[in-house]
């Protein structure tokens, strides 16, 4: 079973405009969610992560909400740019243990 | 600082054949895992070690072998490679337990026929 859902499998978005992507997880015990960005031919680099404690996490134009009650989480680039096209995962995992499960992928691309 | 090193990048194997794909890091990471990257699969745990002679299953690890005799290395070994492991592999290492960020290797490309 997938334990982390992430959606849609791919993105278009404009140059300016606002990228997002959906994840929902069924562990309650996960108690940290990062977001990795990985461009082709590259390995996945971690880009922002949030703790369960705070609703939002902001770092320049990525931001992360957060809504416990619903086991969601989303990423949201803001003035997205052609530099942003890349795949991003979302990813969970528990503290204490080892296993960061990660969400399918959603393929972004930034159109001039 | 090189981070978390893989090789090969790419490598060809006949059905039946066994090979060992290595990952080294230079962080001091007590933590290290391979992962297999698919289309529309995301990412999905192979096998995990928390430390030197500590490894444990992740979510496939049929066909695999690891073993961790040092800090720094964790080779993933295909016993008798088929088709169905022809994939992208990716070796990461992390500080702590999942507290802090993975660093991942660069990827080998495995090709199986």
């Amino acid at each position: 079973q997938q334990q982390v859902k992430q959606s849609p499998q791919s993105l278009i978005v404009q140059k300016g405009g606002i990228s997002i992507i959906n994840c929902a997880y069924e562990n309650t015990a996960f108690d940290y969610f990062p977001w990795y960005q990985q461009f082709p031919g590259k390995g996945p680099a971690l880009l922002i992560a949030i703790r369960p404690d705070v609703s939002e996490k902001k770092e320049g134009r990525f931001t992360i909400s957060f809504n416990k009650s619903a086991k969601q989480f989303s990423l949201h680039i803001m003035d997205s740019q052609p530099g942003d096209s890349a795949t991003y995962f979302c990813a969970a995992s528990r503290t204490g243990f080892q296993k960061l499960v990660f969400g399918t992928g959603t393929r972004l691309l930034v159109s001039p | 600082n090189a981070g978390v090193t893989q090789t090969p990048k790419f490598q060809v194997l006949k059905t039946g054949q066994s090979m060992t794909l290595q990952c080294a890091q230079d962080m001091n990471h007590e933590y290290m895992s391979w992962y297999r990257q698919d289309p529309g699969m995301g990412l999905r745990l192979i096998h995990y070690s928390v430390g030197a002679g500590i490894t444990d299953q992740g979510e496939v690890p049929n066909g695999y072998n690891v073993s961790r005799s040092t800090t720094e290395d964790f080779p993933l070994r295909l016993l008798s490679a088929a088709p169905s492991q022809t994939s992208v592999y990716f070796c990461a290492s992390s500080q702590g337990q999942g507290i802090y960020g993975y660093t991942f290797g660069s990827g080998t490309r495995l090709t199986v026929v």
